[in-house]
């Protein structure tokens, strides 16, 4: 059973970079057919795409993000990486990663999440 | 790329059937069939119910469906139970390089 996992620093002051990482488990980040994504969620509010890297590298960013994010993959380890620079109170949230169908585009299945909250 | 728009939130009884819609532009929901359901309980990840429109993963119920109409989809919840109550997002496809948008999602209350 596939399962993805986050993990990173849960607390980032404001002006640097929040650094995630996603460990892919039960199946191999290299599978045809499936982007890599991040997803983010405000508290208390809706879902935000952030962007997808496809395992050989290719990446799909949100274009209101696009000059501060920059989403990576390690195949040798399983995993991918999110980097969002220059963080402000408004970029707390809780981040999620998922497999992205590249044919369908949803999203299953999702890490459980991580609380990130930008504060000095 | 605007978010789509959801109810902020919906209620019903236990038996009951709710639909909950999901308002799109010729854009997104209109122009594509890959809308996508996500049902999200409290401190919980988001899991896939519906995806393409009208399909559904396996294992999830029958009780849940989705369909759309022009620029609108629509999820429909059918014999509500308790454990139903939760927050239910909507997604589609863009066909740009925004790729997808999220509706603001839609608070279910089984009452």
């Amino acid at each position: 059973q596939l399962q993805l996992q986050e993990s990173g620093p849960g607390l980032v002051k404001p002006s640097e970079t929040l650094s995630l990482t996603c460990t892919v488990s039960g199946g191999s980040i290299t599978s045809s057919s499936y982007f890599w994504g991040w997803i983010r969620q405000p508290p208390g509010k809706g879902l935000e795409w952030l962007g997808n890297v496809y395992y050989s590298g290719g990446t799909y960013y949100n274009p209101s993000l696009k000059s501060r994010v920059t989403i990576s993959v390690d195949s040798s380890k399983n995993q991918f990486s999110l980097r969002l620079t220059s963080v402000t109170a408004g970029d707390t949230a809780v981040y999620y990663c998922a497999r992205q169908s590249e044919i369908n585009y949803w999203f299953d299945p999702w890490g459980q999440g991580t609380l990130v909250t930008v504060s000095s | 790329q605007s978010a789509l728009t959801q109810p902020a939130s919906v209620s019903g009884s236990p038996g009951q059937s709710i639909t909950i819609s999901c308002s799109g532009t010729s854009s997104d929901v209109g122009d594509y069939n890959h809308v996508s359901w996500y049902q999200q309980h409290p401190g919980k990840a988001p899991k896939l119910i519906i995806f393409d429109v009208s399909n559904r993963p396996s294992g999830v119920s029958h009780r849940f469906s989705g369909s759309k109409s022009v620029t609108t989809a629509s999820l429909t919840i059918s014999g509500l139970q308790p454990e139903d109550e939760a927050d239910y997002f909507c997604s589609s496809y863009t066909g740009t390089t925004t790729l997808v948008v999220f509706g603001g999602g839609t608070k279910l209350t089984v009452l």
